[in-house]
């Protein structure tokens, strides 16, 4: 499994758009990008899952350079219901998922 | 509605009694995981399986044992539970056509003293 490498905090007001990136330098060929969202005491949630370019849902954006060594994961005109830990996942078989510590986003009014 | 249930939500026992939580799911996914969560190590894969009785060890398999038996149902075992496996534990579940999309459980808090 890919490593993954991402901020391990980041702080947004509430209407701004929140960009989290990921870096992943060791992508294989067949692997595919997934991001989750997590509240205290919840089970994860799965955002959006990507494997090249810009993928988009109700949610949120993913955006992957053509070296696909990092992705971007945009999340548009966050609430204070967004704040969550955020993980970015890098994987070719999707029942074996690696969780690293992920990202927490914390929105403030 | 399409859920993954486990029980129990809560749970603390002694060291060396054995326990099993149960994990249910009722989307007829092939995919099932057990992970455990620990402050600051995230969420770490315990056991997963393809399908009935196929399973394979995760990232930290060591003190678990799981079973198969039926396709919506994917106990966690603990044989002889220690301290160190206090923790959250989550169990999710996946399609064969979309295995990337993990639907998870509201978890199960183990305290072992």
């Amino acid at each position: 499994l890919a490593k993954t490498t991402q901020p391990i905090s980041m702080d947004s007001y509430e209407g701004q758009e929140v960009n989290i990136t990921c870096s992943h330098n060791n992508i294989a060929t067949n692997d595919y990008i997934t991001w989750y969202q997590q509240f205290p005491s919840q089970g994860p949630r799965f955002i959006i899952q990507g494997y090249k370019t810009k993928v988009t849902n109700e949610v949120a954006s993913l955006f992957i350079p053509a070296d696909r060594k990092s992705s971007t994961l945009s999340l548009p005109r966050v609430s204070l219901s967004d704040t969550a830990v955020y993980y970015c996942l890098v994987g070719d078989t999707g029942y074996k998922l690696s969780f690293g510590a992920g990202t927490t986003v914390t929105v403030r009014a | 509605e399409a859920q993954v249930t486990q029980n129990p939500r809560y749970l603390i026992t002694v060291t060396g009694k054995k326990l099993t939580v149960t994990c249910s799911q009722n989307m007829n996914h092939e995919y099932m995981s057990w992970y455990r969560q620990d402050p600051g190590l995230g969420l770490r894969q315990i056991y997963y399986s393809m399908n009935v009785e196929v399973t394979d060890k995760g990232d930290v398999p060591e003190g678990y044992k799981v079973s198969r038996k039926e396709k919506r149902n994917f106990p966690l075992i603990l044989e002889s539970p220690s301290p160190n496996q206090t923790s959250l534990y989550f169990c999710a579940s996946s399609s064969d056509y979309s295995p990337y999309e993990q639907y998870f459980g509201p978890g199960t808090r183990l305290t072992v003293t």
